[in-house]
């Protein structure tokens, strides 16, 4: 069946460094890929999405590109900030499935 | 636009009760997925409606748990006779119902069976 594996954290970062989450999955068919974010204490809150092979998902200064290739979806942020500290999961649905999360990545920024 | 919305937000409870949980979804929305999440996890499918269908279930969702969704509007989740394994976040999700169409989640129900 479907699969998403995510880098393991924590992920400890100072203000201002650049971010990467590494996301790659399994699926049978062309998913639509997702990140989502939870800050503590609450719901999945929806940060990006791609639909399709080479397509770049974009938000808040976030971006991760749908690499058909590499079966893979990194996250990527060039300077983040303390307020970016939740967990991030990377997810797909093939068709009308639902969704298919990884374990998720702590991020904790610092000041 | 409210957003999915789910009540309650926290519920403790002693093992062998009762509990339903209630969720709204973005009103214009035909499916409605429920999801488990424990500590350290992704969330984890449970079960989804399309309207007032139900139309998969998850093997996660024992014969405990039974999920509605009588109208086609808000859907609720119960489970009976709680057990301490059952403490996780139940979360709600709503979509319009096309293909590979993006899910919008609610805060949550944070479930803890003493």
């Amino acid at each position: 069946g479907d699969s998403v594996t995510q880098m393991e954290g924590p992920v400890t970062l100072s203000e201002e460094a650049f971010l990467t989450i590494n996301c790659t999955y399994t699926a049978t068919g062309y998913p639509s890929l997702f990140w989502y974010v939870q800050y503590p204490g609450e719901g999945l809150q929806l940060l990006l999405k791609a639909t399709k092979a080479d397509d770049k998902g974009s938000n808040k200064g976030f971006e991760a590109t749908y690499r058909k290739e590499t079966t893979s979806f990194h996250l990527e942020k060039g300077s983040v900030q303390v307020s970016d500290s939740a967990v991030y999961f990377c997810a797909l649905t093939s068709g009308n499935t639902p969704l298919v999360f990884g374990k998720g990545t702590r991020l904790s920024v610092i000041a | 636009d409210t957003g999915v919305s789910q009540n309650p937000r926290h519920k403790i409870t002693k093992r062998g009760q009762n509990v339903t949980f209630r969720c709204d979804p973005i009103s214009e929305h035909n499916r409605l997925y429920w999801y488990r999440q424990t500590l350290g996890q992704g969330p984890e499918f449970l079960t989804y409606f399309q309207n007032e269908a139900q139309l998969e279930k998850s093997r996660l969702l024992s014969d405990r748990f039974s999920a509605e969704r009588p109208k086609g509007s808000f859907s609720t989740l119960e489970i009976q006779r709680t057990e301490q394994g059952d403490s996780a976040m139940y979360l709600c999700a709503s979509s319009l119902g096309t293909s590979k169409e993006t899910q919008y989640f609610g805060p949550g129900t944070r479930l803890l069976v003493l």
